[in-house]
Parts: C-alpha cells; structure tokens; sequence
C-alpha cells in the first residue's frame, strides 16, 4: 500500500524553527517528485515546495523563500522541510506529496506559531 | 504568487450535474492543463484528475475534467451525498517557476 506518513509538527514561537518529516513506502520514492502543501485553519491549499527526484531541483512560493529548505533522502525513503524564522502566518496543515501532480497525499501534521 | 479563480460554492441537487470552473492564464492552465483535487472536510486531499482529464484508477467516470483557453471545467454527473465536499484546482506556472491553485469550491449537493 503506497503510503505518506508526516511528522514533526508543534507548537513553536514565532521566529522559531521546526523540521517536518516525511516517511515513504509502498512505492520507489528515488523515482518520484515530491512536493509539501499547506493549508492554513478554514482555508484553501497552497504549494509551499517541490523537490526532484535526486534532489537537484528545488522550488519554492514566494513567502518561504530564504526561510524554509525542502530535501530528501532516498536511501531512507523521507522527504524533509526544516522551516526556519517562522511567522504566524505560516500556522497550517503541512501535507507531503507524491508524484509530478499531487498522486498521493500524507494526512498531514499541524504546525502552530503562536506566543 | 497569483492563484487560480474558482467559484466559492456550487450547489446542485441529487443525480443533477454540476460544472465547476478554473480560470487562469496561458502560463498555468493554457500550459498544461490542470489538476483536480477533492476534499472532504477533516481529510487530506484526493487526486480526481489531471492534464485536463486523466483519471488516476479507482476515480469515477462520473468525474470528467476539459480545457478551453485558460479555463479549465470539472464536471461531475449524477451528483450523490458522497459528492460533497471541495474542490481545488491547480497548475503548474511556467512564469512563476511554481504550482498555483485555486481558492476552492465547495460543492453542496441538495
């Protein structure tokens, strides 16, 4: 069974620091883009990241740039976002991603910035 | 980054069709087409469709996604209960190096 399982979200102050993970399985990760959405509290998707499938290609929206990093590792089969200076805003569900179009979704963790 | 523009709501009733709609412009949906999402309250998204209208396995052919221009339409035939929910378009945009998506729909079946 293909399967995204998201972790390493929290409550943090703002300008703070969080890492997320993404642990893969049931299909070849080293084969797939993958990709991080988020959805703010009562709101819609929006495209944070993607990252190709050596992790040569890396894209970012506009708001995170500078301040979140998207990388993966093949050999453990997880994706990652280390989300640095973190501002209220940024509060959200954090969903990875499989595939070139959204294919596969994790159910997500929550991330709170709030003091 | 600019968004796609989908309609707020949409509500139709039982075994009727409803069209929703995705504009944007020639650098995402006139590019390569879209993806459609659906979205039950409390869950993750799901893949419906996507390049305008592939459909992953398991997908109802009651869902059928098409282009014209810059606007891209989902429709879904033979609405059921089960049907409700929101629906997000999104694309890839060449300009902007990026994937945008659209506010959502909230499809109410009646």
């Amino acid at each position: 069974e293909v399967q995204l399982v998201e972790s390493g979200g929290g409550l943090v102050q703002p300008g703070g620091s969080l890492s997320l993970s993404c642990g893969a399985s049931g299909f070849i990760f080293s084969t797939h883009w993958m990709t991080w959405v988020r959805q703010a509290p009562g709101k819609g998707l929006e495209w944070v990241a993607n990252i190709n499938q050596d992790g040569s290609k890396k894209y970012y929206v506009d708001s995170v740039k500078g301040r979140f990093t998207i990388s993966r590792d093949n050999a453990k089969n997880s994706l990652y976002l280390q989300m640095n200076s973190l501002r209220a805003e940024d509060t959200s569900v954090y969903y990875c991603s499989m595939g070139d179009v959204f294919d596969i979704w994790g159910q997500g963790t929550m991330v709170t910035v709030s003091s | 980054q600019a968004g796609l523009t989908q309609p707020p709501s949409v509500s139709k009733g039982l075994r009727q069709t409803a069209t929703l709609t995705c504009t944007g412009n020639g650098n995402n949906v006139g590019f390569e087409g879209v993806v459609w999402l659906q979205q039950h309250q409390g869950h993750p998204p799901k893949l419906l469709s996507y390049k305008n209208n592939n459909r992953p396995s398991g997908i109802s052919e009651r869902f059928s996604a098409s282009r014209s221009g810059n606007t891209a339409s989902l429709t879904v035939t033979g609405l059921q209960p089960e049907d409700e929910a929101d629906y997000y378009c999104s694309a890839w945009d060449k300009g902007l190096d990026s994937w945008v998506f659209g506010g959502g729909t909230k499809l109410t079946v009646l």
